[in-house]
């Protein structure tokens, strides 16, 4: 079946260091990839997506490259800030079936420190 | 960007008491939405998936009588945990899928959740 796997955290960083959240997934077909951002006591947010291999996804300032050849989809930013402390979620969507249910990783606590 | 509405963010209720949980996309048509539990500091796990107008499926391990699904219209999904007890105890958090997002995009937009404490 599908997965997700992601970096445990919890993850601490000083502000503008470099962030990377690694994340690697197991799928059947061609899935669509994407990074969400939960604030604390707020739903998720949709941060970035990438549909097919070699898409790069983007959003204040934070990327990631759907790569097929390592089934990864790593979340990087060149510079974090302490507003981007957040529970970050890697997910995928199937390819196939009329409902186009997500499956989550466990997700990754990140704390920037000022 | 679209806009999902969950109402209320926080319940506290008796055990056994019914509570009902609503979902709406504001500016957007929605034939499916999603309801997920999560658990502190885990992930969220699918609960069910919410058809407009008909039955909705739920995963492995859900009680449909427990959790009683209503997609009346296609702006509007209920979820109402019927007898609650402690261990119900949880967030849930309802999305839709906005279905202009065509086969490949599958664009999912979230509400702020519901805090239940059943007492």
């Amino acid at each position: 079946g599908n997965s997700v796997t992601q970096m445990e955290g919890p993850v601490t960083l000083s502000e503008e260091a470099f962030l990377t959240i690694n994340c690697t997934y197991t799928a059947t077909g061609y899935p669509s990839l994407f990074w969400y951002v939960q604030y604390p006591g707020e739903g998720l947010q949709l941060l970035l997506k990438a549909t097919k291999a070699d898409d790069k996804g983007s959003n204040k300032g934070f990327e990631a490259t759907y790569r097929k050849e390592t089934t990864s989809f790593h979340l990087e930013k060149g510079s974090v800030q302490v507003s981007d402390s957040a529970v970050y979620f890697c997910a995928l969507s199937r390819s196939s079936g009329s409902a186009r249910q997500l499956t989550f990783g466990s997700g990754t606590q990140l704390t920037v420190l000022p | 960007g679209a806009v999902v509405s969950q109402h209320p963010s926080w319940v506290i209720c008796k055990s056994g008491t019914s509570v009902k949980i609503e979902c709406r996309s504001l500016d957007f048509q929605a034939t499916t939405m999603f309801w997920y539990r999560q658990f502190p500091k885990q992930s969220l796990m699918l609960m069910a998936t919410s058809n407009e107008g008909s039955k909705a499926t739920y995963e492995q391990g859900v009680e449909k009588d427990k959790f009683l699904i209503n997609h009346a219209s296609l702006t509007l999904s209920t979820l109402t945990v019927t007898s609650a007890h402690p261990e119900d105890s949880s967030f849930y958090i309802c999305s839709a899928r906005d279905q202009t997002s065509g086969i490949y995009q599958n664009i999912q937009y979230f509400g702020a959740g519901t805090r239940l404490s059943v007492l």
